[in-house]
């Protein structure tokens, strides 16, 4: 079983749609989690930390819940820029070196 | 300027070269990072370093080296390139406090073929 999965879509959502990615995990000795945006050939992106609570940055939310083991995000009012890969991300602890990196769904914006 | 920088940006070469991939930052983070991506794959971790004296394997290091000459500096060498290491690789940096999540920051990328 993978650690971090993610559908990969492709998602393709018209401009102004709400749109949401979930990713599951398999390690409940998780401690972090992030959602990383990642343009074609180019470096991933921090997006936002995804925190216990759930968490809002403008048009998107993070939410974890711990018990089922997923994380989600979700983008409302899509933007043609959201047009990207965004990168489901689990770390083991809060230091650095056991992130486990999703495949990424793939998301569509079209006019 | 990028706070993460790499070079060469993109680089074919052959069967059983060596090649030398470099990473430098101004962020002033003591811990870096290099990983690789495969279409369709996850990045994968291959070597860490969380100070000038530490170095780390990570997941995939099999075929790799690197070099820590500075808290700026993280290069990463493959002694006898070979095809599947075909791929497109990221330094990364991060400055973990203590707490809180440790977020990582990524470079350009360096585009590598090997022939």
């Amino acid at each position: 079983r993978k650690e971090v999965e993610q559908d990969p879509g492709p998602f393709n959502v018209p401009e102004g749609a709400t749109v949401a990615f979930n990713c599951t995990y398999s390690n409940s000795a998780s401690q972090s989690f992030f959602w990383y945006r990642q343009d074609c050939r180019k470096e991933p992106k921090l997006l936002m930390s995804v925190y216990s609570s759930g968490n809002e940055d403008g048009r998107f939310t993070a939410q974890l819940n711990r018990a089922s083991q997923y994380i989600s995000l979700l983008i409302r009012d899509s933007k043609l820029s959201d047009s990207a890969t965004y990168l489901c991300v689990v770390n083991l602890s809060n230091s650095g070196y056991a992130l486990n990196f999703g495949k990424g769904t793939s998301l569509l914006v079209t006019p | 300027d990028a706070d993460v920088t790499q070079t060469p940006r993109n680089r074919i070469t052959k069967t059983g070269k060596r090649i030398m991939l470099e990473c430098s930052q101004t962020k002033g983070h003591d811990r870096m990072y290099w990983y690789r991506q495969d279409p369709g794959l996850g990045l994968r971790l291959i070597y860490y370093s969380f100070d000038v004296k530490d170095i780390n394997k990570g997941e995939i290091s099999d075929g790799y080296s690197v070099s820590r000459q500075a808290q700026a500096k993280f290069s990463l060498s493959l002694e006898s390139a070979i095809p599947n290491q075909t791929a497109l690789y990221f330094c990364a940096t991060s400055d973990y406090l203590g707490q809180g999540p440790d977020t990582q920051y990524f470079g350009p990328g360096t585009r590598l073929t090997v022939l």
